[in-house]
């Protein structure tokens, strides 16, 4: 069974510092997305990969890196963290295909 | 950018039908998909379209009109349990990225 695991769960970080959070997946998917979500926005793009080594800029990119060292695993750097990404953050994987399987998100909340 | 549009809520009666609208405006297209996400959950691929017409998958249908950019989520024979969120993403010109709406959340009464 399709699966994508993210790490962690749940995370309290302070304003100023750096978060970073991880996202491992066994479907052997070329492409690896992460989304956030907030209330009255669904799933906003923030980054996504087409394999290892590749990241590409989504919808709402800023204050957010990448990183796709394996086809594996997909980790979204916040360096500067603030209030206001504080959200539900989930990876996903895919091909170009029909469905994408996502993780089962990070609740991060940044005081 | 990608516009993605779906009502904020919807609220059904078990036993009846529910429909799920989702308008969108995207450079290209090249499919269209429904998830379902219930609360604290990720969410769960149902169904997905890329020609016109009605895809009958029994508990749940799906219509698309390109021409229209729209497209609707029926859920028949409604449960309680069908309460959730439906939320509709697009591929647009990108074939490998998918676009989500804000999601419509169902509400199921007895």
């Amino acid at each position: 069974e399709a699966a994508v695991t993210q790490s962690p769960r749940n995370k309290v970080a302070v304003t100023g510092g750096k978060v970073t959070l991880s996202c491992n997946q066994t479907n052997n998917h070329n492409n690896m997305y992460w989304y956030r979500q907030d209330t009255g926005h669904g799933l906003r793009l923030i980054h996504y990969s087409y394999g290892a080594g590749s990241t590409e800029k989504g919808d709402i990119p800023d204050g957010y890196k990448a990183s796709r060292p394996s086809q594996e695993n997909f980790s979204l750097i916040l360096e500067l963290a603030t209030p206001s990404q504080t959200s539900v953050y989930f990876c996903a994987s895919g091909d170009q295909g029909t469905e994408v399987f996502f993780g089962k998100g990070t609740r991060l909340t940044v005081v | 950018g990608q516009g993605v549009e779906q009502p904020a809520k919807l609220m059904s009666v078990e036993g009846t039908f529910a429909r799920v609208n989702c308008t969108y405006s995207t450079s290209g297209f090249n499919g269209l998909s429904w998830y379902q996400q219930r609360e604290g959950q990720a969410p769960v691929f149902l169904s997905y379209v890329v020609l016109d017409g009605l895809k009958d998958s029994g508990h749940f249908s799906t219509f698309l009109s390109r021409s229209n950019g729209y497209s609707y989520l029926l859920l028949t024979e409604l449960q309680i349990k069908d309460s959730a969120s439906y939320l509709c993403a697009v591929r647009g010109s990108n074939y490998n990225v998918l676009y989500f709406g804000s999601g419509t959340k169902l509400t199921v009464e007895p």
